[in-house]
């Protein structure tokens, strides 16, 4: 059981948008940055969000973040077959005194 | 070019030892937090530790605490994870990152060490 909540999986056509959630409470998500990674399969994990809405240079723009209260949301528009992957947000947990990882979204591109 | 290099993997038995590296190059190691991070097979990321920029500050997730002991060499760019009484569920990929999830991401991943606990 993951401190952060994820749906299991995500799917879309080509050219849409997609969104994944990420829910937690005020220790973590409310109250410090999230993080968003991809993982494609059999590779390492690479950055895509920090400072819940910032992207890394080389990240294009059709990746986004958000986060609203104890609560953030990553969306891809463009949608594209090369996106199909594991996505999995992450933060700092106050209470804890330890970083927590959702459980991970795996993206289809139908 | 960042690169962060894993070492150390292997085949160990319950309640054994295990020593992993993470050899760092391309940008001023002593300046960044570092983080290991894990997966198990089939598994999502799991946060393992961290440790401050001048090793003043160690972090543990729960189930490894008393067990693995984070360190590094700033002279020699180096991290390391110390493992002791391995379990079959330490299991996993481990991954070197640059950063902390406690003041900020982690910006930078290595390939990642596969340690496998088994009898």
């Amino acid at each position: 059981q993951s401190v952060l909540t994820q749906p299991p999986s995500v799917s879309a056509a080509p050219g849409q948008k997609v969104t994944i959630s990420c829910s937690g409470n005020s220790s973590n998500i409310g109250n410090n940055y999230v993080s968003w990674y991809q993982q494609l399969p059999g590779a390492a994990p690479k950055v895509l969000i920090y400072d819940n809405d910032r992207r890394p240079s080389g990240i294009p723009d059709r990746f986004s973040g958000s986060k609203a209260g104890t609560s953030a949301t990553l969306a891809i528009t463009g949608l594209q077959t090369g996106d199909e992957a594991d996505y999995y947000c992450g933060t700092w947990d106050r209470s804890l005194s330890a970083g927590v990882f959702g459980g991970g979204t795996k993206l289809t591109v139908l | 070019e960042v690169q962060l290099l894993e070492s150390g993997r292997g085949l160990v038995q319950p309640g054994g030892s295990l020593r992993l590296s993470c050899t760092a190059s391309g940008f001023t190691f002593n300046t960044f937090w570092m983080s290991w991070v894990r997966q198990a097979p089939g598994k999502g990321l799991e946060w393992v530790a961290n440790i401050k920029r001048d090793g003043s500050e160690k972090y543990y997730v729960d189930s490894v605490k008393g067990r693995f002991t984070i360190s590094r060499d700033n002279a020699k760019n180096s991290l390391f994870l110390q493992m002791n009484s391995l379990r079959a569920e330490d299991t996993a990929v481990y991954y070197c990152a640059r950063g902390s999830m406690g003041s900020g991401t982690l910006d930078q991943w290595g390939r990642g060490a596969l340690v496998t606990v088994s009898s």
